[in-house]
């Protein structure tokens, strides 16, 4: 199966500043990838669909204007929280679909102090 | 709209037991459905998954689940459990084969015993 990395695995910033996290497809290239977000001891809930090339598609209720994707290349998408708070710390994962199943990568783990 | 239902938040087994993990769903057609297990920290690994045939189906680390229209239900099962089973267990609906838009429910922790 694909293999996907994330980065950073974990981190700490400031309220009021932006972290920038990627999702990296090691061994297959991904017109689509899959943002989510789980807080802890909750499931995970759909972000947005990063499409390479063009724009995100957001679920409802999350802030396209906060959450910022950017999938630039097939084996690369950006997830950026811009002004980030407290209560945007989550667990974040990205996952990339073949053509059965979903291969997600180890997550990053935001906290916002 | 689909959704899940896992309806045990917690299950605790001892080590050796025979564990099963409830699923049920609803979906207007036939569904795909999934299981994927998560350990702390970690992001999902999937366990098996279920498009048509077989309602049986078997999985890694000798786990398999038993699709069941009748009931909407999709219920994981291991014969004997160890140890490093002890985790976070989701199961997932799916529209299609493409698996991006799979719906997950709230997750059963399992809780192994020595």
């Amino acid at each position: 199966g694909a293999v996907v990395s994330q980065h950073p695995s974990w981190v700490i910033c400031k309220s009021g500043t932006s972290v920038k996290i990627e999702c990296r497809s090691l061994d297959f290239q991904a017109t689509t990838m899959f943002w989510y977000r789980q807080f802890p001891k909750q499931s995970l809930m759909l972000m947005a669909t990063s499409n390479e090339g063009s724009k995100a598609t957001y679920e409802q209720g999350v802030e396209k204007d906060k959450f910022l994707i950017n999938h630039a290349s097939l084996t690369l998408s950006t997830l950026t929280v811009t002004s980030a708070h407290p209560e945007d710390s989550s667990f974040y994962i990205c996952s990339l679909t073949g053509t059965y199943e979903q291969y997600f990568g180890p997550g990053t783990r935001l906290t916002v102090t | 709209a689909q959704s899940v239902t896992q309806p045990d938040i917690h299950i605790t087994v001892s080590e050796g037991a025979s564990l099963e993990l409830r699923c049920n769903y609803s979906y207007g057609a036939t569904p795909y459905l999934f299981w994927y297990v998560q350990s702390p920290g970690q992001g999902l690994q999937l366990l098996l998954k279920y498009f048509s045939g077989d309602t049986l189906v078997q999985g890694i680390k000798g786990f398999e689940a038993e699709f069941k229209r009748s009931q909407s239900s999709f219920n994981l099962r291991k014969p004997s459990v160890h140890w490093s089973d002890a985790a976070e267990y989701f199961c997932a609906v799916g529209a299609s084969t493409n698996a991006g838009k799979s719906t997950f429910g709230d997750g059963t922790t399992l809780t192994v015993k020595p």
